[in-house]
């Protein structure tokens, strides 16, 4: 039974470029989050993907969007990158909305922005 | 992270028990949860506890909750070199959103 996959696990893009990260959930899971986690921070929300729509939103720019499919893997895309966008990003999955201790997270990926 | 806050660095030896602190401002959180992160690598989750508890033991991890002082806590027995990582506690927000510490980092001496 495979967790919460993430690809890619690293990547370096320079400051304007767009980037594209994926998720793939732990196996009977719905539910994709992203967290950004900023180095020496705690991971910060950014979104929640339930049936393909995105359900809650923290406090993150339009810059971050994302995308959910119907196999319920999920895309984090970053458009006009800053320098400050480098960090790991996280992604979480669960089932439904309301699977308070079933969130299993990813290795994550680390972006580096030049 | 959003309103939970945690001290950032504990050295402990080998065999000692550790003890790591947190505290949280949204009373109306229902689980609160403490991860694990090791160089390089994503989050595990440690364990959790539901607001409801005061105290939940699972093998050398025990939580204590102070729910008037929104104070949790985490203790390992016995600690053991490979419990060196970075400790974050969380709390549960609504949907699924979980609001994090910055972490404390610990570092166990042989």
């Amino acid at each position: 039974d495979a967790g919460v996959t993430q690809s890619p696990t690293h990547l370096i893009k320079t400051r304007g470029q767009q980037v594209t990260l994926r998720c793939s959930p732990k196996s009977g899971h719905d539910t994709v989050s992203w967290y950004q986690q900023a180095l020496g921070q705690g991971p910060q929300f950014i979104f929640q993907y339930y049936e393909e729509e995105e359900r809650q939103r923290g406090n993150f720019p339009d810059r971050f969007s994302g995308h959910q499919f119907p196999n319920y893997s999920s895309e984090l895309n970053v458009n006009a990158l800053l320098l400050g966008d480098s960090a790991l990003y996280l992604c979480a999955s669960s089932i439904g909305l309301a699977g308070q201790e079933t969130q299993y997270f990813g290795p994550g990926t680390r972006l580096l922005v030049l | 992270g959003e309103d939970v806050e945690q001290s950032l660095f504990l050295s402990v030896r080998e065999g000692d028990s550790s003890v790591i602190n947190c505290t949280y401002t949204d009373s109306s959180s229902t689980y609160l949860y403490w991860y694990k992160q090791e160089p390089g690598a994503g989050l595990q989750l440690l364990t959790y506890i539901f607001s409801n508890m005061d105290m939940k033991q699972d093998q050398r991890l025990t939580v204590l909750l102070n729910k008037k002082d929104k104070h949790l806590s985490l203790r390992i027995a016995d600690t053991q070199t490979g419990d060196s990582a970075i400790y974050f506690c969380a709390e549960y927000r609504l949907h699924n959103r979980l609001a994090f510490g910055k972490g404390n980092q610990v570092v166990v001496i042989p």
